[in-house]
This record gives structure tokens, C-alpha cells and sequence, in this order.
């Protein structure tokens, strides 16, 4: 239990539906990011969240709207999705945004997604 | 942009020091060198940080060198439920502002 916690664990969508995945950290944590994890490739950073501020976009498509109403939930809008954004989903905190690599990141468990 | 380099993967046996060396030869001046060891379906779990010389902690130890272009992250004495994903990360730059980069991971298999 790290303390980061996503809902749902695993979700099927078709590319034509609106479905969210929901991330709440209780750590009081200050920043809060956004991760990819497609089969046989790196973990990729999507979004990042300081304060409520979006501060990275990692040149994702809009079909992904990330959306943080307070530091403690994170929530990522999907819509119109490809089969090729079947992945896992991750969502990370840490006490402050990490510049460097130098704030601790807590993760949590995830969420599948596969789009038919 | 700073990239990591790391075997892909690694096989031990229990009982055995493991060490995975990571190759990062555009580390910033300001990155900090991180591990994070990720189990099948799970988030990677931080392991160890370090900027420079050494660090241990209770699971493992981080040796960067001098010129902080690479970094070996050791494991001693392992057992099976170490086998995980184990990957090396530093803070990086692009136009996009400070991010950080994971890379591929080492894969490492803990055998009996």
C-alpha cells in the first residue's frame, strides 16, 4: 500500500466512449503525475501537476484530458480512444514536483486499459 | 536529454550480490540518480536515491562514480522475490520543461 490508490484496476472500452480513471493520493502531497506503460516499452510520463497546476504536457493527444480539482485527486477524461492506447495506466505523487529526480514519486497500482 | 542505459536483462541465482549498472552520459549537473523496481502489474516502487560516492540503504546501495556517467545499483544477497523490472532514473530537460525519463528497465530473474 503506498498510499496512491486508481480506480478502476481494469476497464474495456470501445473507441467510441467517454470513460475516466480516477487517482487520490492521502499523503499530502504537492504534485502529481500521469504515466503510460504499453507492453515492451518504457514507462512514459504524460502529465504533470503542481499545486493544481498543470506544469508538463508531454506532447500527449487530446483524446486525453487530465484533469486535477485539488491536490489529492487526479483524474485522466478519456474519449475517442485507438487500440493502440491499450496500456497501463499510472498514477504517481510526490511531496513537491520532482525537477530533477530528486522528490520521491509513490505509485499506484494502476489501471489496465484495453480499447476494442 | 538525459537517457539512461541499462542491460535489458539479468539472471541470478538466490544468495547472489546483483549489480545492474546504469549508463547516463548526459546527466545534468543538478540530476539526482534514482532506482524504482516495478513487480507485473504493479507501480515501481522507489528504491534508492543518490547524487554522488555512496549511498546504502536497507536494501540496497547506489555507487555513482566521479564523473556521475554511470551508476550501479547493488542488491545483496537476493532471493526469488526479487525478481522485478528495475530501472534508473534521472531528471532530464527538454523543451517541454524538467521531466523526468524512465528507460527500458533490466529485468531481473532470481533463480533457486
Amino acid at each position: 500500500e503506498t498510499g496512491v490508490t486508481q480506480t478502476p484496476r481494469h476497464l474495456v472500452m470501445g473507441m467510441t466512449n467517454k470513460k475516466s480513471l480516477k487517482c487520490e493520493q492521502h499523503l499530502g502531497h504537492n504534485a502529481m503525475y500521469w504515466y503510460k506503460q504499453s507492453a515492451k516499452k518504457p514507462l512514459e510520463l504524460m502529465f504533470v501537476y503542481n499545486f493544481k497546476e498543470q506544469t508538463e504536457n508531454n506532447s500527449v493527444p487530446s483524446r486525453f484530458s487530465p484533469e486535477c480539482p485539488n491536490s489529492s485527486h487526479l483524474f485522466l477524461h478519456l474519449h475517442t480512444l485507438q487500440p493502440e492506447d491499450s496500456a497501463l495506466y499510472l498514477c504517481a505523487s510526490s511531496q513537491r514536483r520532482s525537477v530533477a529526480g530528486e522528490s520521491e514519486q509513490f505509485f499506484g497500482p494502476g489501471t489496465r486499459l484495453t480499447v476494442l | 536529454l538525459a537517457k539512461t542505459t541499462q542491460p535489458i536483462s539479468m539472471d541470478s541465482y538466490e544468495g547472489q550480490e546483483v549489480n545492474i549498472t546504469c549508463s547516463h552520459n548526459n546527466i545534468a549537473t543538478n540530476d539526482y540518480i534514482t532506482w524504482y523496481q516495478q513487480f507485473p502489474s504493479q507501480g515501481p516502487r522507489f528504491i534508492i536515491q543518490g547524487y554522488k560516492t555512496k549511498v546504502t540503504n536497507e536494501v540496497a546501495s547506489l555507487f555513482i562514480p566521479a564523473d556521475r556517467k554511470s551508476s550501479t545499483l547493488s542488491l545483496p544477497r537476493v532471493s526469488l522475490s526479487d525478481t522485478a523490472v528495475y530501472y534508473c532514473l534521472v531528471g532530464s530537460n527538454n523543451n517541454a520543461g524538467n521531466m523526468l525519463t524512465f528507460g527500458g528497465g533490466t529485468r531481473l530473474m532470481v533463480k533457486p
